[in-house]
C-alpha cells in the first residue's frame, strides 16, 4: 500500500449504530487530519493530530470521536449520527516541520457515509 | 463573508483552451497557498504549492498569488480532457501561527474540458 488509505470506502448506517472509519498513511508523516466534505460546501477541517496528540478540534459534535494510536493510523468513531452527517469523510497526512511542510497535506480517497 | 471565495462554476472549455481559476480571500494572515485537483470519487490531490506572493510554474500549470489584492489564480495551458475535475484552492497561515497547518478551502470549481 502506498500513500493514504481509508476503509471502508462506503458506509451506510442507521442513527443508532456505532461504526468506525480507519485511515492509514504510508508516507512517514507525523500529522494526520480528518475533514468533512459535503455537497456544495468547502472541505471542513474536523480534527488535527500531531505526533499522536490532538492539536485541533474544530467544534465537532461529540458524536464524532477521533483516535490516533500512532503516527500512521487514525480512526473516527461514529455513534448516534444524524442524517445531516452524511458526507465524504477524508483523511490526510503531512510532515510537521518548519518551513511550511505542514501545509503539504496528502489525502486519502475518503469514506462516503450515508446516515439513514 | 466567507474567508475564501471561489466561483463554483461549472466551467466548460474546449480542448486546448487556456483555463483561469481564481480565489479571493479575506484573511491577511494567509501565507501559504495551494491548489488541489479532485477527480470524481477520489480524494484531493496536491497540484501546486506556493508561499507568499509571486508565480510558480509546473508544466502546463501556473499558480499566481497577489497578496496585495488577496487574490490567487491557477492557469492551465493547452487544457486536456484529463484535466476535467474539481479544482480547490486552499490556504493557511505562517509557521507558528494559529492557523498553520489548518487549511481553509474554497468551495471548488468544477471544470470540464471537452474534446
Amino acid at each position: 500500500e502506498t500513500g493514504v488509505t481509508q476503509t471502508p470506502r462506503h458506509l451506510v448506517m442507521g442513527m443508532t449504530n456505532k461504526k468506525s472509519l480507519k485511515c492509514e498513511q504510508h508516507l512517514g508523516h507525523n500529522a494526520m487530519y480528518w475533514y468533512k466534505q459535503s455537497a456544495k460546501k468547502p472541505l471542513e477541517l474536523m480534527f488535527v493530530y500531531n505526533f499522536k496528540e490532538q492539536t485541533e478540534n474544530n467544534s465537532v459534535p461529540s458524536r464524532f470521536s477521533p483516535e490516533c494510536p500512532n503516527s500512521s493510523h487514525l480512526f473516527l468513531h461514529l455513534h448516534t449520527l444524524q442524517p445531516e452527517d452524511s458526507a465524504l469523510y477524508l483523511c490526510a497526512s503531512s510532515p510537521w516541520t518548519s518551513g511550511g511542510a505542514g501545509n503539504e497535506q496528502f489525502f486519502g480517497p475518503g469514506t462516503r457515509l450515508t446516515v439513514l | 463573508q466567507k474567508e475564501v471565495e471561489q466561483d463554483p462554476g461549472p466551467l466548460s472549455v474546449p480542448e486546448g483552451a487556456i483555463v483561469s481559476l481564481n480565489c479571493t480571500y479575506s484573511n491577511s494572515a494567509f501565507q501559504y497557498f495551494m491548489w488541489y485537483r479532485q477527480y470524481s470519487r477520489k480524494g484531493p490531490e496536491l497540484l501546486m504549492y506556493t508561499y507568499s506572493s509571486g508565480n510558480k510554474e509546473d508544466g502546463r500549470f501556473t499558480a499566481q498569488v497577489d497578496k496585495s489584492s488577496k487574490y490567487i489564480s491557477l492557469f492551465i495551458r493547452d487544457s486536456q480532457p484529463s484535466d476535467s475535475a474539481t479544482y480547490l484552492c486552499a490556504m493557511s497561515g505562517s509557521a507558528g501561527g494559529t492557523s498553520y497547518g489548518k487549511l481553509t478551502f474554497g468551495q471548488g470549481t468544477i471544470l470540464t474540458v471537452h474534446p
